[in-house]
């Protein structure tokens, strides 16, 4: 059980071009979506939290308008990486959790996008 | 600032050798201390602890939570090849946010 689906796994595309991840929990409804990003040999950084039917909440340092989030039902949020350029590039992963104080997040497999 | 500290920053054994890894954090309005397991992808999740002194224990796997001394540690008994990962241990605040450590490299050679 609790299995987050991502896609897509990998994304090479040309700089100024906008890009959609896709994150679906398959088997849980979950309340509450994350966003993260991670740099070679470094943890897991918090980009955003995302309740469905709600604005999503950015960590201080994320650009909005840069990384659109929608979390529009229980079992899918997006991150679209628009106009994206080089330094954009990384390891994106998101999660996913169900109501309730004492639930696991449980992570996709995360999609690498590579800007050229 | 919260900080979540792990050590060792890496670790190599051999098969059947016992691992202990430990977590340290400073977390305002804790709520749970999460382990999970990455390999080549997105972490997999091992154990949630959120209260004191009782052993969560999977297989050959197990944690346990001090939340006086704002630590824990995940016991790996018995390595096999297949252990072989970065563990990160994360706290969750009461916001829902987690916040990882940087993870320990574990190998595990024959």
């Amino acid at each position: 059980g609790a299995v987050v689906s991502q896609h897509p796994s990998w994304v090479i595309c040309k700089s100024g071009t906008s890009v959609k991840i896709e994150c679906r929990s398959l088997d849980f409804q979950a309340t509450t979506m994350f966003w993260y990003r991670q740099f070679p040999k470094q943890s897991l950084m918090l980009m955003a939290t995302s309740n469905e039917g709600s604005k999503a909440t950015y960590e201080q340092g994320v650009e909005k308008d840069k990384f659109l989030i929608n979390h529009a039902s229980l079992t899918l949020s997006t991150l679209t990486v628009t106009s994206a350029h080089p330094e954009d590039s990384s390891f994106y992963i998101c999660s996913a959790r169900s109501q309730g104080d004492y639930q696991p997040q449980h992570f996709g497999d995360g999609t690498r996008l590579s800007i050229l | 600032e919260d900080k979540v500290v792990q050590s060792p920053l890496s670790l190599v054994v051999h098969e059947g050798d016992t691992v202990t890894l430990n977590c340290s954090y400073e977390v305002t309005n804790f709520r749970s201390l999460l382990w999970y397991k990455q390999e080549k992808k997105a972490p997999t999740f091992l154990f949630m602890l959120t209260s004191s002194g009782i052993e969560k224990k999977s297989g050959r796997l197990s944690s346990i939570l001090d939340k006086k001394e704002l630590f824990s540690i995940l016991n790996i008994t018995a390595t096999q090849t297949g252990d072989s990962a970065i563990y990160l241990c994360a706290v969750e605040a009461m916001t829902d946010k987690l916040i990882f450590g940087t993870g320990t490299r574990l190998q595990v050679f024959p």
